[in-house]
């Protein structure tokens, strides 16, 4: 158990709709990052969050954002969902000396499915 | 885009077998990171690389970072059904503050009964 949660653990939309997947990094660490994994791309960076401040972004669509809670938690809203976004979706984290490592800790991450 | 290759892609395998497995990358990196992957969960951090040329051992698994800087190097020893999964290396990228982390495209470990 890393000590980083992710919920739900599952999801099933349509097309159109939004959700939004939650994370909770493990006690402590202040940074934490979103990625993808689809079968064709494989795992993708997404977005990296600091102490409540975007830090850097990769490849995330327009239709997707996050943010980072005063409490520590992120969240990651997916908008106008399309078939092509159905993936695992996981949340990791670091601490500062993780960071400084390059160390990160993943969640069990959220699968979503878009119908 | 940064891209790391692994190799092979799969493996299958009988149980006792050692195993190796490669990564190397288009430029360099400061750190290797080694995780592997069991179905439908996250990846699990297995080893971390901090020094070109470095060998690091965590039980029957045994990685090595390149002197290049560009490659890197997973063995495990006398596999078991418990190892079964998909091993992914990763690099981090650590330029003010940003830590992304690339991933391999991944090696699927499969043992044969």
């Amino acid at each position: 158990d890393s000590g980083v949660t992710q919920t739900p653990k599952h999801l099933i939309t349509a097309t159109g709709q939004r959700v939004t997947l939650r994370c909770s990094p493990r006690s402590g660490d202040l940074s934490v990052y979103w990625y993808q994994q689809s079968l064709d791309q494989g795992l993708q960076f997404l977005i990296q969050y600091y102490n409540g401040e975007e830090r850097a972004k990769g490849n995330i669509l327009e239709r997707f954002s996050a943010q980072q809670f005063p409490d520590l938690h992120s969240e990651l809203n997916l908008s106008s969902l399309e078939l092509g976004d159905s993936a695992l979706y996981f949340c990791a984290s670091s601490s500062v000396r993780d960071r400084a490592l390059g160390e990160q800790f993943f969640g069990p991450g959220t699968r979503l499915t878009v119908l | 885009g940064q891209q790391l290759n692994q190799s092979p892609q799969s493996m299958f395998i009988q149980e006792g077998e050692d195993v190796s497995m490669n990564c190397t990358s288009s430029s360099i990196f400061n750190t290797w990171l080694w995780y592997k992957q069991d179905p439908g969960e996250g990846p699990v951090l297995l080893i971390a690389l901090y020094k070109a040329g470095e060998l690091t051992s965590n039980g029957r698994l045994t990685a090595q970072f390149g002197i290049t800087r560009k490659d890197s190097f997973l063995n495990i020893s006398a596999s078991i059904p418990s190892d079964v999964g998909i091993y992914f290396c990763a690099g981090p990228r650590t330029n003010f503050g940003n830590e992304k982390l690339t991933f391999g495209t991944g090696t699927r470990l499969t043992i044969i009964p």
